[in-house]
């Protein structure tokens, strides 16, 4: 079974501070994807990694920064937290097979509170 | 107007009935995924199709490219189907692809 794991389920943290949330897959997954999602809105997507050292911007990628060093592990960095910010995280990971992303994988979340 | 439409919003069921769930979307796709989210955030995919209809165990995914739409099916509901619904579009951006999601059906299945 694929596994998609988050570093933190809920997080609380103060305007100003930076904030990481690492997300790692054990199924040696191509595609790696970083959400947020808001009560009315869905599903955001802030920023996609399709290989190591790889990203590109999403839809909301103001404010965020992603780093992806290993194949594994992609990281979500909010570098000044604001308010606004505050949100559930949800990370996904999916296999690029023939040209074709496959279905997405998503790690349980992480719920943080920007006070 | 977003690109993904789901209807309804809310959707309240008595144990055993019939239930549907709608999404319409704007956009030319690769593919339509219908998602289930439970209490507590872990998101879980039911389905991916680009034509025609899937079926696994009492849901029924349909879509319709031509009308640009896709409906998922639930028979014989149960309080465990309580959940939200979403759906989600497979766009081709960039170099890879990427998922569009509607804002989610919040399903309430009484017994």
């Amino acid at each position: 079974d694929v596994k998609v794991t988050q570093s933190s389920r809920y997080l609380v943290k103060r305007t100003g501070e930076k904030v990481f949330l690492e997300c790692v897959q054990d199924m040696d997954h191509e595609n790696m994807f970083w959400y947020r999602q808001d009560p009315g809105l869905g599903l955001r997507l802030i920023y996609f990694s399709y290989d190591v050292k790889m990203k590109e911007k999403g839809d909301i990628p103001e404010g965020y920064s992603v780093s992806r060093e290993k194949k594994e592990r992609f990281s979500l960095i909010l570098e000044s937290a604001s308010t606004n910010q505050t949100s559930m995280y949800l990370c996904a990971s999916s296999l690029m097979a023939g040209g074709v992303q496959e279905t997405q994988y998503f790690g349980p979340g992480t719920r943080l509170l920007v006070l | 107007k977003n690109e993904v439409e789901q209807s309804p919003q809310n959707l309240t069921a008595q144990e055993g009935e019939f239930i549907t769930i709608n999404c319409s979307y704007s956009v030319g796709i690769s593919a339509l995924h219908w998602l289930q989210q439970h209490p507590g955030g872990g998101i879980v995919s039911l389905f991916m199709l680009s034509s025609g209809k899937k079926k696994h165990g009492r849901l029924i995914a349909t879509i319709n490219i031509q009308e640009k739409h896709s409906s998922l099916h639930i028979t014989a509901s149960h309080p465990r189907d309580s959940a939200v619904y979403i759906c989600a579009v497979r766009r081709k951006v960039g170099y890879g692809n990427k998922l569009v999601f509607g804002a989610g059906t919040i399903l309430r299945v009484k017994s």
